[in-house]
């Protein structure tokens, strides 16, 4: 089983719309949450953390943790064409001393004009 | 947000010889540094965490001799990629976590850099 699964996608939505991503996570332990945003070619670039269970809202960004169903979530309202990217889940593994990431692969978002 | 400046952005270079990547942060000191790998639609790989002034971890699989780490301050770790072969191009980023914030869990991620090797 995979550590951290996200669906590939591309997920295609029409811009003002509510994009909804998701992520799931092997390890019952994991502490940290983290939505990542990266478009082709580029570094990631952090959008929200989350680390307890509930909603976590920043702007247009909302991130949904349920640490019973090891499920994270990142929703984006008024979708826009540059919201168009890859999306990273990542998770911090349970017991490191320091900021030890496993990612995801990514869902790929498209939001058309 | 803390800044970490990673060169050179892009790379080509000829089979067998080798590439150094730096990685700087450039208004925090950062006593650890990461090391991740992307090859195209795969996600981010980790290679190593790099310790300024002690010897690299390594992630499984990951040969040391041939990804040599170097953190020699608390803002600059190196990568080199040694006898370079055309499977070890990829897509490599650092990251850095700021020192002065023990329990941040964010990490500041640098522009990356396409190696490519002919």
């Amino acid at each position: 089983q995979k550590e951290v699964e996200q669906n590939s996608g591309p997920l295609s939505v029409p811009e003002g719309a509510i994009a909804s991503l998701n992520c799931t996570y092997s390890d019952r332990g994991s502490q940290s949450f983290f939505w990542y945003r990266q478009y082709s070619g580029k570094s990631p670039e952090l959008i929200m953390f989350i680390y307890s269970n509930g909603d976590k809202e920043d702007g247009r960004f909302t991130a949904q943790l349920n640490k019973a169903s090891q499920y994270v979530s990142l929703l984006i309202r008024d979708s826009q064409p540059s919201d168009s990217a890859t999306y990273l889940c990542a998770v911090k593994r349970r017991g490191s001393g320091y900021s030890t990431l496993t990612f995801g692969k990514g869902t790929m978002l498209l939001v058309s004009p | 947000g803390a800044v970490v400046s990673q060169h050179p952005s892009w790379v080509i270079c000829k089979s067998g010889t080798s590439v150094k990547i730096e990685c700087r942060s450039l208004d925090f000191q950062a006593t650890t540094m990461f090391w991740y790998r992307q090859f195209p639609k795969q996600s981010l790989m980790l290679m190593a965490t790099s310790n300024e002034g002690s010897k690299a971890t390594y992630e499984q699989g990951v040969e040391k001799d041939k990804f040599l780490i170097n953190h020699a301050s608390l803002t600059l770790s190196t990568l080199t990629v040694t006898s370079a072969h055309p499977e070890d191009s990829s897509f490599y980023i650092c990251s850095a976590r700021d020192r002065g914030s023990q329990y941040n869990e964010k990490l500041f991620f640098g522009s990356g850099t396409q190696l490519s090797v002919l």
